[in-house]
């Protein structure tokens, strides 16, 4: 079945930095979801992509629909501590049947 | 507006035992997806239910499964459970289909011993 890979699997910043992370896989996704999950709780939708190319912002946060439609970007500016948590990507299979789930990126913000 | 519930909060069983995880959805939504999040590691998808049927089903064994209720809330259930099923269970729920938003409840902590 497709698959997603996310890079980097961790990371660790200093507060006040900007992050960068991104979604890629070997096959055509339409539609990108990008989630942030604080430990031990449910994954929260941050921000959603339709088209190729469609570059989306939701406060310090901005993501990107890769115009290959094979990957998606997402960074966040002047990090600070209540971002830490797993972020993942999502990107809804060829059928348009099924959402995929990347394995996440870890960020720690170091103060 | 009310997101998605998931109840219990915490659950402990024995090797075993039975399970049964239980979920609300949005208001409006239709379809519900059960997710395992073992310790560590991304989100296994389990199963896909919308407007009451069994749509998709992840690479699970039979002894999990699950329905959906007229009201579109969603139960699964984990039978002869062992101890990899130690996990953070999520579920999910959107509009009808596959391809909408999917919007996460807090999740059920299964421990098993």
């Amino acid at each position: 079945g497709q698959q997603l890979n996310q890079s980097p699997q961790s990371m660790f910043i200093q507060e006040g930095e900007d992050v960068s992370m991104n979604c890629t896989s070997s096959s055509i996704f339409n539609t990108w979801l990008w989630y942030k999950q604080d430990p031990g709780e449910g994954p929260v939708l941050l921000i959603a992509l339709y088209k190729a190319g469609e570059l989306t912002s939701n406060g310090r946060l901005t993501a990107q629909f890769g115009i290959t439609r094979k990957d998606s970007f997402l960074n966040i500016s002047a990090s600070i501590p209540s971002d830490v948590g797993i972020y993942f990507c999502a990107g809804l299979d060829n059928y348009g049947q099924n959402f995929v789930f990347g394995p996440g990126t870890r960020l720690s913000v170091l103060p | 507006e009310a997101g998605v519930t998931q109840s219990p909060t915490h659950l402990i069983k024995t090797r075993g035992q039975q399970a049964t995880l239980r979920c609300s959805p949005i208001s409006g939504h239709t379809s519900v997806y059960w997710y395992q999040q073992a310790l560590g590691l991304g989100l296994q998808f389990l199963l896909w239910y919308d407007e009451g049927e069994e749509r998709n089903r992840g690479n699970f064994p039979p002894r999990f499964s699950g329905r959906q209720f007229p009201n579109y809330s969603s139960e699964l259930n984990v039978n002869a459970l062992e101890l990899e099923d130690s996990a953070l269970y999520l579920c999910a729920s959107s509009f009808s289909g596959g391809a909408n938003e999917q919007f996460f409840g807090p999740g059920t902590r299964l421990t098993v011993l």
